[in-house]
């Protein structure tokens, strides 16, 4: 049973540009968010999605977006990058309160 | 909004000693908590829940208490070894029960031959 698989694992952009990042959650789950982690610290919420649908958002602007499809599979998409949103962002799959990780995408924003 | 605190200072012990980790919480009350483990360039990894009318909760050499008075939680690993090394996150659920997840900064533990 594969686990949570996130792409790319590695990313550089320059800042302004666009970037989707891309989640297939564990077999059976439904409802996926996606983290921010910044180096040294813990996971931020971003949003999590549920039957296709934004059920939760963090404290993130317009500029970070995401989908679901059908399928649960799901995507984060950032425009007008920032040096600061260089992080490791981390997709989540669930099915109850215990959450279960991707091993992330290292994006840098030069 | 709510705060979480936890140990900023890596927590350095000696093999087989054990490793005590502590998450304190203000303006707000989980209905539970999470610990995970993450190791450097891996994502989290779930270890143990505890809700807030359980005071200890225990799987294999992991245990965790919740004093929902002190708005404190301690994650206890006995018999520490240094495949335990890792950092340390706690999570506690975001007000309304929505499945929002808010972390601490996370506890570095190394543990030393």
């Amino acid at each position: 049973d594969a686990g949570v698989t996130q792409s790319p694992t590695h990313l550089i952009k320059t800042r302004g540009q666009q970037v989707t990042l891309r989640c297939s959650p564990k077999s059976g789950h439904d409802t996926v968010s996606w983290y921010q982690q910044a180096l040294g610290q813990g996971p931020q919420f971003i949003f999590q999605y549920y039957e296709e649908e934004e059920r939760q958002r963090g404290n993130f602007p317009d500029r970070f977006s995401g989908h679901q499809f059908p399928n649960y599979s799901s995507e984060l998409n950032v425009n007008a990058l920032l040096l600061g949103d260089s992080a490791l962002y981390l997709c989540a799959s669930s099915l109850d309160e215990k959450l279960f990780f991707g091993s992330g995408t290292q994006l840098s924003v030069l | 909004s709510q705060k979480i605190e936890q140990n900023s200072e890596a927590l350095n012990i000696q093999e087989g000693k054990t490793a005590t980790l502590t998450c304190n919480y203000t303006n707000y009350s989980p209905a539970y908590l999470q610990w995970y483990r993450q190791d450097p360039g891996r994502g989290p990894v779930f270890l143990l829940l505890i809700r807030e009318n359980e005071k200890e909760k225990r799987k294999e050499r992991l245990k965790v208490t919740f004093d929902t008075t002190l708005k404190q939680s301690l994650f206890h690993i006995t018999a520490s070894q240094p495949a335990d090394s890792a950092t340390y996150l706690c999570a506690l659920d975001g007000p309304g029960n929505t499945g929002k997840l808010i972390f601490g900064q996370g506890t570095t533990l190394q543990v030393k031959p």
